[in-house]
């Protein structure tokens, strides 16, 4: 049972337009919901990560919006860079004593043409 | 500071054998979690210890097994390899904001 459901599978993107990846997810324990950026051969490196009592975090081009009552949250980059090209994973945490455990989504690959 | 540091970062094994993998956290995190990645399932939570205390385990086999030191360091530990074992292992520390930052990982691969 996949707990965070993640979209697209892969995403294509000119220089500088927009990019958006989706997740969603069923339970509503968590409270804790991180954006990770992987290159190939490396691990992921958390970009950008957010909290229900916000509706939206921006940090420098990546922005989070999320929607509370629709269980569902998403990541834009702006002015996508070709250096933006990666893997993309959306998570999920509850509180208390499951920190380290996070659910994560089936990633995105994105592809930025110049 | 130094990261997360994993070792080794590639290994070779055959079936039926088993291997020791090992995670230094970041200095002053205290809870090291693993995790697996495969092209198929993506990324899956092994288990995660706090203060040489196992808080949480995923849904793996009793093949793996982890530990952790009083130094806050980690190893797991799987035995008895399988085909479908090979992945990459992904070690993450957090502090006390629950931020998890991971290691480059330990590629496996069973033949």
């Amino acid at each position: 049972q996949q707990q965070v459901k993640q979209s697209p599978q892969s995403l294509i993107v000119q220089k500088g337009g927009i990019s958006i990846i989706n997740c969603a997810y069923e339970n509503t324990a968590f409270d804790y919901f991180p954006w990770y950026q992987q290159f190939p051969g490396k691990g992921p490196a958390l970009l950008i990560a957010i909290r229900p009592d916000v509706s939206e975090k921006k940090e420098g081009r990546f922005t989070i919006s999320f929607n509370k009552s629709a269980k569902q949250f998403s990541l834009h980059i702006m002015d996508s860079q070709p250096g933006d090209s990666a893997t993309y994973f959306c998570a999920a945490r509850g509180g208390g004593s499951t920190l380290g455990r996070l659910y994560f989504g089936r990633g995105t690959q994105l592809t930025v043409w110049p | 500071k130094a990261g997360v540091t994993q070792t080794p970062r590639y290994l070779i094994k055959t079936r039926g054998q088993q291997v020791t993998l090992s995670c230094s956290p970041i200095s002053g995190h205290r809870s090291v979690s693993w995790y697996q990645q495969t092209p198929g399932q993506g990324l899956q939570f092994l288990f995660e210890y706090f203060s040489e205390t196992q808080r949480n385990k995923g849904n793996f086999p009793g093949r793996f097994s982890g530990r952790q030191f009083s130094n806050s360091r980690s190893e797991m530990n799987v035995s008895t390899l399988e085909l479908g074992d090979s992945a990459l292992y992904l070690c993450a520390s957090s502090h006390l904001t629950g931020e998890l930052f991971f290691g480059e990982g330990s590629r496996l691969t069973v033949l």
